[in-house]
């Protein structure tokens, strides 16, 4: 069936570093993916998305990549903030059977000062 | 936050009682969902709903059923609660299918 692989599925880094996640899907036929944030105790919220007509999209200190060919797509978080420091979670969406979206298990992120 | 709420927050139950969890939203949006979240999974979709009376299954649709009477509200039930069913349950809406979803604050259930 769909699949999404997220690695790592721990990711420590130091106040200031970048950070990427790399995510791999199944399913040719997807052609949207949404990267989640979610802190302790809270819900998911959406930080980027990318569609598959693009292949890169930034917004301030977070970038997406898209390779469609290989079938993965990366988050990328530049000088990284305590603040930072969550669980993310990419994400594929079927466009066939219902638009139905595909989540990755997940990356927790700490982020040292 | 979009304008979705969850109802209970939190709940423990035993094993073999029913349980239903409301999903209310004020976006009139067409689109709901309920995922559960277990660690090590992400989030993996129950069913999902794309109309009033409009219901599909999704990767884990065992043990559980849903309904969808009014556009605001999408009620999922555990007609038979386990302890395999001891989850966060998140609910999510979207203006279309093809739209961003937008999350619930979840629930949270234990099935004793």
């Amino acid at each position: 069936g769909e699949n999404v692989e997220q690695h790592p599925s721990t990711l420590s880094v130091q106040e200031g570093d970048s950070a990427v996640i790399k995510c791999t899907y199944s399913d040719s036929a997807s052609n949207y993916f949404p990267w989640y944030k979610q802190e302790l105790g809270k819900r998911p919220q959406l930080i980027i998305d990318i569609r598959s007509n693009v292949g890169e999209k930034k917004d301030q200190r977070i970038a997406v990549t898209l390779n469609k060919t290989a079938k993965h797509f990366s988050l990328h978080i530049t000088e990284t903030q305590p603040e930072d420091s969550a669980v993310y979670f990419c994400a594929a969406r079927l466009e066939t059977g219902g638009f139905k979206t595909i989540f990755g298990a997940g990356t927790r992120l700490f982020v040292k000062a | 936050d979009a304008g979705i709420t969850q109802s209970p927050r939190h709940k423990v139950t035993e094993t073999g009682t029913p349980v239903t969890l409301r999903c209310h939203q004020t976006e009139n949006h067409r689109y709901m969902y309920w995922y559960r979240q277990d660690p090590g999974h992400g989030l993996r979709l129950i069913h999902y709903s794309y109309g009033v009376k409009d219901t599909d299954k999704g990767e884990v649709s065992d043990g559980y059923s849903v309904s969808r009477s009014k556009t605001e509200d999408f009620l999922l039930t555990l007609e038979s609660a386990t302890s395999s069913q001891t989850s966060v349950y998140f609910c999510a809406i979207s203006e279309q299918g093809t739209d961003t979803q937008y999350f619930g604050p979840g629930t949270r259930l234990t099935v004793l």
